[in-house]
């Protein structure tokens, strides 16, 4: 199985600031990587696919990058509404795999 | 507007069933590979079964392997997740997911239910 590892597990930033999230894959995954954000109460949304496309619909301010087994997800302005639990998924073999979450939160 | 909406979920007893549906609608059925992905109790997200639009090409949790069928009725517009033997670890939210795709290899997923909550306990 391949796991996924996230780091940070939490962080704390103000509005404006750009947030940067990693996640590692144990073996190379091409970019069958994707990204969702999940708001306390709420069903995961999916973010990004293909490790640095835009589901429909998210806002430019998401955006994320590379391939093989190092990842990252980064919001450019942080905003109160982004607060939420951001979790890595890798969709290149089976079974499928999700990082263990990194909860943002507005300092 | 694609809409996914799962029900089933309720309180069951250990070794007990139940039988999760997830009615979609807004897009062609058939032509989306489905999964359902589980969330424990202030946990983070597991999967747990793929189905292929087709039906044709199933892929299972180990955890679920032997108690656990996914299953779809196009006719109905209607993915199926019946569990069995439920354990006290299988307590969770029950999360509908379609993929982009018909297949269900190289295939992310995009949009999600509302989901559905188990609990299974005496």
């Amino acid at each position: 199985d391949i796991q996924m590892t996230q780091s940070p597990s939490s962080l704390s930033a103000s509005v404006g600031d750009r947030v940067t999230i990693t996640c590692r894959a144990s073996q190379g995954i091409s970019n069958y990587l994707a990204w969702f954000q999940q708001k306390p109460g709420k069903a995961p949304k999916s973010l990004i696919y293909a490790a640095s496309s835009l589901q429909s619909g998210v806002p430019s301010k998401f955006s994320g990058s590379g391939s093989g087994t190092d990842f990252t997800l980064t919001i450019s302005s942080l905003q109160p509404e982004d607060v939420a639990t951001y979790y890595c998924q890798q969709y290149k073999s089976y079974p499928l795999t999700f990082g263990g979450g990194t909860k943002v939160e507005i300092k | 507007e694609v809409q996914l909406l799962e029900s089933g979920g309720g309180l069951v007893q250990p070794g007990g069933s139940l039988r999760l549906s997830c009615a979609a609608s807004g897009f062609t059925f058939s032509n989306y590979a489905l999964s359902w992905v589980r969330q424990a109790p202030g946990k983070g997200l597991e999967w747990v079964s793929t189905l292929s639009g087709s039906g044709d090409t199933t892929f299972l949790a180990d955890s679920v392997r032997g108690r656990f069928t996914i299953s779809r009725d196009n006719s109905k517009n209607t993915l199926y997740l019946q569990m069995n033997s439920l354990r006290a670890d299988d307590t969770a939210i029950y999360y509908c997911a379609r993929m982009l795709s018909r297949l269900a290899w190289l295939v992310p997923f995009d949009y999600w239910g509302q989901g559905t909550l188990v609990s299974v306990s005496s």
